[in-house]
């Protein structure tokens, strides 16, 4: 079975705290991406990658910023968290461009 | 930012009704077309990935279809049952290698 594994499923961070979503994948895939869903506005696609050490800015990356050392493993960092991140973070990893993406479980993030 | 729009953007439905969603889509640097169903406490899970123009695809009573010289693709359910109940995502994969999803048509099967 393909798995994407997220670090937590729920977390709460106070406000101005560094967060660390970590995301694993067993699949040896290329791209690995960072959504965000929140009610009425759908997934969000924050930054992905599709190499290591690449990265591409999504439609919202502001106040975030992403590492990915290994192909496996692709984090998110919340440098300073803010309310306004308080969201579902939601990765998702695919082999090659047009197939299809396998998603993690999702990570209720709440900032206080 | 890409421009996807999903209609309606949500449906109720009688079980056995069938029905369709839309999906637009920019259609220029197009590369391919991928619906997903995500479902309550779930992780969204593909449906399908369409790459040609006029290409058709089919899972048991679940359909689409592409068109991508005028950016639009269909989703189709024949004969909706309640465990079809589920936000149905689609997201154009563009030159750019960014998979952007539209926001998604909630659909609700009343039994």
């Amino acid at each position: 079975d393909v798995k994407v594994t997220q670090s937590s499923r729920y977390l709460v961070k106070r406000t101005g705290e560094k967060v660390f979503l970590e995301c694993v994948q067993d699949m040896d895939h290329e791209n690995m991406f960072w959504y965000r869903q929140d009610p009425g506005l759908g997934l969000r696609l924050i930054y992905f990658s599709y190499d290591v050490k690449m990265k591409e800015k999504g439609d919202i990356p502001e106040g975030y910023s992403v590492s990915r050392e290994k192909k496996e493993r692709f984090s998110l960092i919340l440098e300073s968290a803010s309310t306004n991140q308080t969201s579902m973070y939601l990765c998702a990893s695919s082999t090659l461009q047009g197939t299809e993406a396998f998603f993690g479980q999702g990570t209720r993030l709440t900032v206080v | 930012i890409l421009n996807v729009e999903q209609s309606p953007q949500s449906l109720h439905v009688q079980e056995g009704d069938s029905t369709n969603f839309t999906c637009s889509f920019p259609s220029s640097n197009f590369y391919a077309l991928h619906w997903y169903r995500w479902e309550t406490a779930k992780s969204p899970e593909a449906l399908f990935v369409m790459t040609l123009n006029g290409d058709e695809k089919k899972k048991g009573r679940i359909s689409a279809t592409l068109n991508t010289k005028e950016g639009y693709s269909y989703l189709y359910i024949k004969g909706s049952q309640p465990e079809d109940s589920a936000t149905y995502l689609c997201a154009p994969d563009g030159s750019a290698r960014q998979l952007t999803f539209g926001s998604g048509t909630q659909l609700t099967v009343l039994p």
